[in-house]
């Protein structure tokens, strides 16, 4: 079975422009995590959704946005980029959120660069 | 706030030796979930462990075995007879459980050479 994709693998944007990242999980997952890795840090939650609906949402501005489509894919829309925002964007997917069988399966990322 | 902490930047080890990576969190729930993951050069994270704080027992997969201290909230991870693919970024991270979503927590990373 394909795992966790991300589209585009790589990004290159200026300030103030916007950015569109897509994944689809894994056939079967109904959920949708995205996170932020900036270069040499862990990963920073963003946002989590679950039957289309968002279930959590970390500390990130309002120019963060994102949706989950009704099979599943989900995008994350960034606006008014800042050069702050170049970091690697990962998805993640799991079956459910926050039971016992939960666990993340995170794809290969979209790296976003901002000049 | 729950917080993840991987006091190592960076460690290495000589193939075949064994090598203990270390993480300890802070949370006041009882109910929670802790987890390992690598992220190899070509970034994508795997999954490595999982540990369920209501299981004594220590989680092992193959190689990679945790040493989970509940009392200590300390959670590390011993990879034995490392072999040069296990050359990695190596995330600790904190679920908690009971909760309608689950964001994961994830410590700075610990960045794993092993040498031939």
């Amino acid at each position: 079975d394909a795992g966790v994709t991300q589209s585009p693998t790589h990004l290159i944007k200026t300030r103030g422009q916007h950015v569109t990242l897509r994944c689809s999980p894994i056939s079967g997952h109904k959920s949708v995590s995205w996170y932020q890795q900036v270069l040499g840090q862990g990963p920073q939650f963003i946002f989590q959704y679950y039957e289309k609906e968002e279930r959590g949402r970390g500390n990130f501005p309002d120019r963060f946005s994102a949706r989950q489509f009704p099979n599943y894919s989900s995008e994350l829309n960034v606006n008014a980029l800042l050069l702050g925002d170049s970091a690697l964007y990962l998805c993640a997917s799991s079956f459910s959120v926050g039971s016992h069988q939960e666990t993340q399966y995170f794809g290969p990322g979209t790296r976003l660069l901002v000049l | 706030a729950q917080t993840v902490t991987q006091s190592q930047p960076e460690m290495s080890v000589q193939e075949a030796e064994t090598v203990t990576l270390s993480c300890t969190y802070d949370t006041s729930e009882s109910d929670y979930y802790l987890f390992w993951y690598k992220q190899p050069p070509s970034r994508q994270m795997i999954l490595v462990i999982r540990q369920e704080a209501y299981k004594q027992q220590n989680a092992t997969e193959n190689r990679f075995s945790v040493n989970f201290q509940k009392a200590a909230k300390s959670f590390s991870l011993k990879i034995s007879d490392s072999q040069l693919g296990d050359a990695a970024m190596y995330f600790c991270a904190y679920r908690r459980g009971g909760t309608s979503y689950g964001k994961l927590t994830f410590g700075q990373g610990t960045i794993l050479t092993v040498h031939p």
